[in-house]
């Protein structure tokens, strides 16, 4: 059974930092390219960064480019997202998912979320 | 960036009715187009891709159609299971973007 276990999330005073995790199991998770996607009230759904399988392409949505960090270890199964500068309007459950195996840049399996707020 | 803008935001159906859900990309997107279900406190379920292919194990009440900018999610038969929030998102370019969401409520 695929499984995708996101962890670290908590409360953050603006301008902190962070860094989530995505445990992957259940899949050959070194052939799948993953995917930060992130949801608030005020925001709705939001894909924010995708790596590919080997680490070769990266993309950031232009609202953390330069502030987010995305990063895998396919030897250990995980996924990762450092996240810096943090604001409030990265308030938000942090879900990790994967893409390719079915459709174009579709996100097929999702983890079950972590919850990140930015708040003094 | 591609817009996605779903109508209507929410419906009321009861059980058995036909639903339909539309989502208009402000650009033309080809076929690269997904439907998720989302229920209140849960991870969105992948339903649909490429406009018109149904996820393995998706009831075959749930179609999709659609190509360029227009793109519709039909339930034939709307089952207890289904009241829920559905979300279109464009995987043509990125920042791969959603649609606000629909959310389909009990008459």
């Amino acid at each position: 059974e695929v499984q995708l276990a996101e962890s670290g999330g908590g409360l953050v005073q603006p301008g902190g930092s962070l860094r989530l995790s995505c445990a992957a199991s259940g899949f050959t998770f070194s052939s799948y390219n993953m995917n930060w996607v992130r949801q608030s009230p005020g925001r709705g759904l939001e894909w924010i960064s995708y790596i590919s399988s080997s680490s070769g392409p990266i993309y950031y949505a232009d609202s953390v480019k330069g502030r987010f960090t995305i990063s895998r270890d396919n030897a250990k199964n995980s996924l990762y997202l450092h996240m810096n500068s943090l604001r409030d309007e990265d308030t938000a459950v942090y879900y990790c998912a994967t893409t390719g195996s079915y459709g174009v840049n579709s996100f097929h399996y999702w983890g079950q979320g972590t919850l990140v707020t930015v708040s003094s | 960036d591609i817009q996605m803008t779903q109508s209507p935001s929410s419906l009321s159906a009861s059980v058995g009715d036909r639903v339909t859900i539309s989502c208009r990309a402000s650009q033309s997107i080809a076929s690269y187009l997904s439907w998720y279900q989302q229920k209140p406190g849960k991870t969105p379920k992948f339903l649909i891709f490429d406009a018109s292919s149904l996820q393995s194990g998706v009831p075959s009440r749930f179609s999709g159609s659609g190509s360029g900018t227009d793109f519709t999610l039909t339930i034939s038969s709307l089952q207890p299971e289904d009241f829920a929030t559905y979300y279109c998102q464009q995987g043509y370019s990125t920042p791969w973007t959603f649609g606000q969401g629909t959310k389909v409520e009990i008459k």
